[in-house]
């Protein structure tokens, strides 16, 4: 069965200040790969996904992640933080057969200090 | 695109009441979600469908849950007899399947979610 760790239920930085949140998959396969956002009080909002080609994927808001195969890796990171930055974000995996539901990750909140 | 909608956003209710909640799809998306999230928790699924067909549950859905999506439009969500640890919320989200050899991925559009809390 898949699953998602997130290191770190709580990251905080500083405004400007690079942003790492971590994520590990376990699967027998590579699987396809995303992450989203969750603000307070609403839904979630994809920022970015792998499946195929480009190791590194840009996403909206200045985000991008890196799957690395070898690592069973893939990270999220933005260069430099913003306070509207500020959310849980969840990292979740499914089959590459893409027709499954997401298992997620328990989630990262990132708070942004001014 | 109106997006995903769900109803009601926050419903309290005691424990052995039954409650019902409502997704609304995107127009068009043929595949829907059910997930339920509890406070540090990441969503876990639930069940999903194509059009109007059931095509998988989690072992979390007991025999007290039941989803239908009579027209392959909206979804209900029914939980029977509540209890205390019903407490969370609970996500919608629709998806239209890959369906030329180029796409990968389909990509689930989430609703805002309906806040359950059993007294």
């Amino acid at each position: 069965a898949q699953s998602v760790t997130q290191l770190g239920s709580h990251v905080s930085v500083s405004e400007g200040a690079l942003v790492l949140l971590r994520c590990n998959y376990s699967s027998s396969v590579p699987p396809y790969l995303f992450w989203y956002v969750q603000y307070p009080n609403q839904g979630l909002q994809l920022l970015l996904k792998y499946t195929t080609g480009a190791t590194l994927v840009k996403g909206i808001n200045g985000f991008e992640a890196e799957f690395k195969k070898s690592e069973t890796s893939f990270h999220l990171t933005k260069p430099s933080a913003h306070m509207s930055d500020a959310a849980e974000y969840f990292c979740a995996v499914t089959p590459n057969s893409g027709n499954t539901p997401l298992v997620f990750g328990k989630g990262t909140r990132l708070s942004v200090i001014a | 695109d109106t997006g995903v909608s769900q109803n009601p956003r926050h419903k309290i209710t005691k424990r052995g009441q039954n409650v019902t909640f409502r997704c609304d799809p995107i127009s068009e998306h043929n595949r829907l979600y059910w997930y339920r999230q509890t406070l540090g928790q990441g969503p876990e699924f639930l069940t999903y469908f194509q059009n109007e067909a059931q095509l998988e549950k989690s072992r979390l859905l007991s025999d007290r849950f039941s989803a239908e999506r009579p027209k392959g439009s909206f979804s209900t969500l029914e939980i029977q007899r509540t209890e205390q640890g019903d407490s969370a919320m609970y996500l919608c989200a629709s998806s239209l399947p890959i369906r030329r050899l180029a796409e990968r991925g389909e990509t689930q559009y989430f609703g805002p979610g309906t806040r359950l809390l059993v007294l």
